[in-house]
């Protein structure tokens, strides 16, 4: 069974920084491109980053490039999402998906992350 | 930059009916790219179509895909009260459209 399970949300002030983990089980993990996508509260899903197979392409939304960086460990099966400069608007819950090439087939429960003095 | 609007935001709806949403593109779009996903309160999102038309794995048949270029429709056949919930379409694993909100009349 695919299982996508995020840590690493919180209460954060605004310029902080916040690293986010996904734990992935169940399939080859390491066969995948990995996405991020956000919610905020009482909004519609932003695509936020995602990431090839080895980590060799990374791409992100506009609003977070030079503040995010996406990574993976294939060996722990471990994708992670390093947030810097955080902004109230970046508060959100955050999902890690499997991107099987044009949709992401499988979805965490996601984590939620709060920018807030 | 595609982008998808959905329509409409909010769509009222008894159990029974059927329903069908729109999702159209800014430009015309390959199929095999556009998908749409089901979200309940509190849950993450779960993809339902792919490719345009495809169910995803454990999908039930009342639920369908369809359309090209820059049109396309969710149908969903007979509505089960399990299916009110809020459905976004998506294009290359990316954008987003804004959602539709299918809720109890």
């Amino acid at each position: 069974e695919v299982q996508l399970v995020e840590f690493g949300g919180g209460l954060v002030q605004p310029g902080g920084s916040l690293r986010l983990s996904c734990g992935a089980s169940g399939f080859t993990f390491r066969n995948y491109w990995m996405t991020w996508v956000r919610q905020a509260p009482g909004k519609g899903l932003e695509w936020v980053a995602n990431i090839k197979q080895d980590g060799s392409e990374r791409w992100y939304v506009d609003s977070v490039k030079g503040r995010f960086t996406i990574s993976r460990d294939n060996a722990e099966n471990s994708l992670y999402l390093q947030m810097s400069s955080l902004r109230a608007e970046d508060t959100a819950v955050y999902y890690c998906a499997r991107d099987a090439k044009f949709q992401l087939d499988f979805w965490g429960r996601g984590t939620l992350v709060t920018v807030s003095s | 930059e595609i982008v998808l609007t959905q329509s409409p935001g909010t769509l009222p709806l008894s159990p029974g009916e059927r329903v069908t949403l729109s999702c159209r593109a800014s430009e015309n779009v390959v199929s095999s790219p556009l998908a749409w996903y089901q979200q309940k309160p509190g849950q993450a999102p779960r993809l339902l179509i792919y490719g345009a038309s495809n169910r995803a794995t454990g999908i039930p048949a009342r639920f369908s895909g369809s359309g090209s270029g820059t049109d396309f429709t969710l149908t969903i056949s007979r509505l089960e009260p399990e299916d009110f919930a809020v459905y976004y379409c998506q294009y290359w694993g990316k954008t987003f459209g804004q959602g539709t909100k299918v809720e109890i009349k």
